[in-house]
């Protein structure tokens, strides 16, 4: 079973920061959160990851609570090709460890 | 990013035959692959993890003798459905992961089957 918990579904403006929330309570101390999306009809791509400390990349940025609990993945400046399926995931950064995608938040950009 | 690639994107075969998709990783050594299946507007289901060169470990409620994986190089898998049905009509999709890959997991496009 997944071990995050993520709103079904959000909306955002063209332009304006889209912030997607991710619980991960039971997250063990060498887990990553990963962040994935999925756009329709496509495979899942690859956004961020991070183990507690906040990351940033050219795509977003990611915000792990200190207690690592929960964490955001933020879009800056959220485009209409941003609409897609975001899954938060926990996984251990090695080699084995297989992702188990959750139902995720459909984010849906508008004009 | 590292690329993984799936062929064929649509396969369209008649029921009762065998379809093969292809997973390769084209700019890293796949030590480990992962197939999912996803049904339309649902989650992926992770199906099976194979390491190279090992036989697949299939999750629960997976048919190993009707979904036949082969990891037989760093940078090939094969899904293999056997006696295709309709009810096997999905999106297959693969991922991989490797030493070079940052262990980081890369997805492939996806694979739509439609069995007829």
């Amino acid at each position: 079973d997944a071990k995050t918990t993520q709103p079904t579904s959000m909306d955002c403006a063209e332009g304006r920061a889209a912030n997607l929330p991710c619980n991960h309570s039971t997250i063990s101390g060498n887990e990553y959160v990963y962040w994935y999306r999925q756009i329709h009809s496509q495979g899942p791509q690859y956004i961020i990851h991070g183990l507690k400390n906040n990351e940033t990349n050219e795509m977003a940025s990611l915000i792990i609570t200190e207690d690592r609990k929960s964490s955001t993945l933020i879009l800056p400046h959220a485009t209409l090709r941003d609409t897609a399926v975001y899954y938060c995931i926990v996984r251990v950064e090695d080699n084995t460890d297989k992702l188990i995608f959750g139902t995720g938040t459909r984010l849906q950009v508008f004009p | 990013g590292a690329v993984v690639s799936q062929h064929p994107s649509r396969v369209i075969c008649k029921s009762g035959t065998s379809v093969k998709i292809e997973c390769r990783s084209l700019d890293f050594q796949a030590t480990t692959m992962f197939w999912y299946r996803q049904f339309p507007k649902k989650s992926l289901m992770l199906m099976a993890t194979s390491n190279e060169g090992s036989k697949a470990t299939y999750e629960q409620g997976v048919e190993k003798d009707k979904f036949l994986i082969n990891h037989a190089s760093l940078t090939l898998s094969t899904l293999t459905v056997t006696s295709a049905h309709p009810e096997d009509s999905s999106f297959y999709i693969c991922s991989a992961t490797g030493y070079h890959s940052g262990n980081t997991i890369y997805f492939g496009e996806g694979s739509w089957l439609t069995v007829v």
